[in-house]
């Protein structure tokens, strides 16, 4: 059980070029997260995707796209980067969304931005 | 929105001292309380939560007490030892709610 997965581990672009994040779970987990860590915010939410098939919005999506390729998968793009994007990025699943459903981490994606 | 703040950003103890890290919410509706360890350099790990209908909860050396009215929540870390230290987060989230929202987290420093 390899829990959730992210690739790259790192990865440096150039202001302008665009990405995919990759994240998959093997817990049949229904909901998938995807964070942001800058120093001294704490993890700030991307998008979330509740269930296969759906997506929202979090507190920063902007400069972001998703999606939720089938249960397991979820990937983050973006389009065009930026240097405020240079970050560190977590994928996360939960049984369910909402309360009472622990979120398990994936190891992270250290993106720089120049 | 749910707004949680944390405090102290920083925090060293010496070995065997006990620790305490506070969090405070804004959104009355919000009725789970998790906490997250992230030690340098990996992922953010769950070490305990509790729920809107429950005062304290205690695991070995971990606890966490909730206080609905004043909308404040701490971890308690007693006889704390070097691998306790990391960053610690708190989180906020409602039951029916999408997503967690957390604080800015806490670097414990337990210091031989």
């Amino acid at each position: 059980n390899a829990g959730v997965t992210q690739t790259p581990k790192f990865q440096v672009l150039k202001t302008g070029q665009s990405m995919t994040l990759q994240c998959a779970q093997d817990m049949n987990h229904n909901s998938m997260y995807w964070y942001r860590q800058d120093p001294g915010m704490g993890l700030r939410l991307i998008y979330y995707s509740a269930s296969e098939g759906t997506t929202d919005k979090g507190e920063v999506p902007n400069g972001y796209n998703v999606s939720r390729l089938n249960k397991r998968e979820f990937s983050l793009r973006l389009e065009s980067a930026a240097p405020s994007q240079t970050s560190v990025y977590f994928c996360a699943s939960s049984p369910g969304a909402g309360a009472y459903n622990e979120q398990f981490f994936g190891p992270g994606t250290r993106l720089t931005v120049l | 929105g749910e707004n949680v703040e944390q405090h102290p950003s920083t925090l060293s103890v010496q070995e065997g001292d006990s620790a305490v890290i506070k969090c405070t919410y804004s959104d009355s509706a919000s009725n789970y309380f998790p906490w997250y360890k992230q030690e340098l350099g990996k992922r953010p790990q769950l070490i305990i939560d509790i729920r809107s209908n429950v005062g304290e909860k205690k695991d070995q050396r971990i606890a966490v007490t909730l206080n609905k009215t004043a909308k404040h929540f701490s971890l308690h870390i007693t006889e704390t030892q070097p691998e306790d230290s990391a960053v610690y987060f708190c989180a906020a989230s409602k039951a029916y709610g999408q997503n967690f929202v957390f604080g800015p987290g806490t670097r414990l420093s337990v210091l031989p």
